[in-house]
């Protein structure tokens, strides 16, 4: 079974720059997670979605932050403009609906200088 | 809010000694708490998990025992190996409301030859 699959692994861009990120969950897994995690620290929920509806986006930075899952598949994360302090591991998470085990993409590792 | 406390790291240990790595919570009710791995370079993989008090979540010589009296979730292992050096992450997901991990700061395990 493949498992979360997200690209591209690593970004370097320029502050006020546009960045977006993309995530394929694990085929069946009706549920997506885009966490962020900080250097040393653990990941924080940005969005979740059940199916193509975002069911928490509570902690998403909506100013400049934005996503999307328009077929209840894959999803794309999107950042404009970016700023240094954006610099972070973006997550992608999936899992079956209401399950409680979640199944986590390599990363993307953005740098913004 | 939930909350997950975890030791502070780096932990250094020689091949073949005894780990254990603490992990506190707050949460009302009833969570799910599980641990997480993450190899250098990689995304983060569930190690183990337990989903009632006194269950005993158990995988790779790993093991962690919820106990609800004392709100932690320990991990240990008997005898660990240079392979084993990564960053371990204590988490939960309530019992009710937000289907979100709760992620403690992490904690990195060195094992040397």
């Amino acid at each position: 079974e493949a498992g979360v699959v997200q690209s591209p692994r690593y970004k370097i861009i320029e502050k006020k720059q546009p960045v977006a990120f993309w995530c394929n969950p694990i085929s069946g897994h009706n549920t997506l997670y885009w966490y962020l995690q900080n250097l040393g620290q653990g990941p924080e929920l940005l969005i979740r979605y059940e199916n193509e509806e975002a069911v928490d986006d509570s902690q998403l930075p909506k100013d400049r932050f934005s996503a999307e899952r328009l077929k209840g598949v894959d999803s794309t994360l999107k950042i404009q403009p970016a700023e240094l302090g954006d610099s972070a591991v973006y997550l992608c998470a999936s899992s079956y609906e209401g399950g409680n085990e979640q199944f986590f993409g390599p990363g993307t590792r953005l740098t913004v200088l | 809010g939930d909350s997950v406390t975890q030791m502070e790291g780096p932990v250094t240990l020689s091949e073949e000694a005894f780990l254990t790595i603490n992990c506190t919570y707050t949460a009302t009710g009833y969570p799910s708490l599980f641990w997480y791995v993450q190899y250098p370079g990689e995304g983060l993989q569930l190690l183990l998990k337990a989903t009632k008090a006194d269950d005993k979540g158990s995988n790779k010589g790993f093991e962690a025992t919820y106990r609800k009296e004392t709100t932690s979730f320990h991990l240990e292992k008997g005898s660990v190996q240079v392979s084993d050096s990564a960053v371990y992450f204590c988490a939960l997901i309530p019992y009710t409301g937000r289907r979100a991990l709760t992620f403690g700061s992490g904690t990195r395990l060195q094992v040397q030859p």
